[in-house]
């Protein structure tokens, strides 16, 4: 079947670090990807979104890659501080219905 | 600041119990979906509606979980009789498109003894 998932579940950096998390997809019709950061005890929080049409986007610190050749995205956060430890997942959608979800990669940032 | 709101937020119960979520959506939003988290299985869609119809139920295990939408400010989650094996962080998430941004909600954390 579909799916989406992680390279590693966990990550390490150190605080002003970069972060680079990466995540795959197995279907080729997906044509929106997003990713969220889940702290402990809390909901999934959109952080930053693309669409097939697009290589690359950035927000505030945060920088999202999607590469279609390799069906491959991933999510830069620049300046890792101790706020970003959390656990990261990715989704994409399903030939445009519901998001599929990784299993999530967690984020420590040690300072 | 437009959120998804759910309760209760936490729910210790007995197995063989009835069990009762509810979760209100962000006005505008005609897309409500249930998910459930554990720590096996990650995050596991059950169900999703669009302007309150159920789309897709399959994630479901229909012979003791219901999910409704009354109306376009309230969905529901039941699960009738509780398991051990049903505890888990149920969430709500809504959006304006189903394979789009969803925003979910704080979850209810459920403990079936």
């Amino acid at each position: 079947g579909e799916s989406v998932g992680l390279h590693l579940p966990t990550l390490s950096v150190q605080e002003g670090d970069n972060s680079i998390i990466n995540c795959a997809y197995s279907n080729s019709a997906s044509d929106y990807f997003i990713w969220y950061k889940q702290e402990s005890g809390k909901g999934p929080q959109f952080i930053i979104d693309i669409r097939s049409n697009m290589d690359k986007r950035q927000g505030q610190r945060v920088t999202v890659l999607l590469n279609k050749t390799v069906k491959h995205l991933s999510l830069q956060i620049a300046a890792t501080q101790p706020g970003d430890s959390a656990v990261y997942f990715c989704a994409g959608n399903q030939a445009g219905t519901a998001l599929i979800f990784g299993k999530g990669t967690t984020l420590s940032v040690s300072s | 600041d437009a959120r998804v709101t759910q309760t209760p937020r936490h729910k210790v119960t007995e197995m063989g119990q009835e069990v009762t979520m509810r979760c209100q959506p962000i006005l505008g939003h005609n897309t409500v979906f249930w998910y459930r988290q554990t720590m096996m299985q990650g995050l596991e869609l059950l169900a999703y509606f669009r302007n309150r119809a159920p789309l897709d139920d399959s994630g479901m295990p229909k012979d003791r979980f219901s999910a409704e939408m009354p109306d376009a400010t309230l969905a529901t989650l039941k699960i009738q009789p509780s398991e051990p094996r049903d505890s888990a962080v149920y969430f709500c998430a809504s959006g304006l498109v189903p394979g789009e941004t969803q925003y979910f909600g704080p979850g209810t954390r459920l403990l079936v003894l």
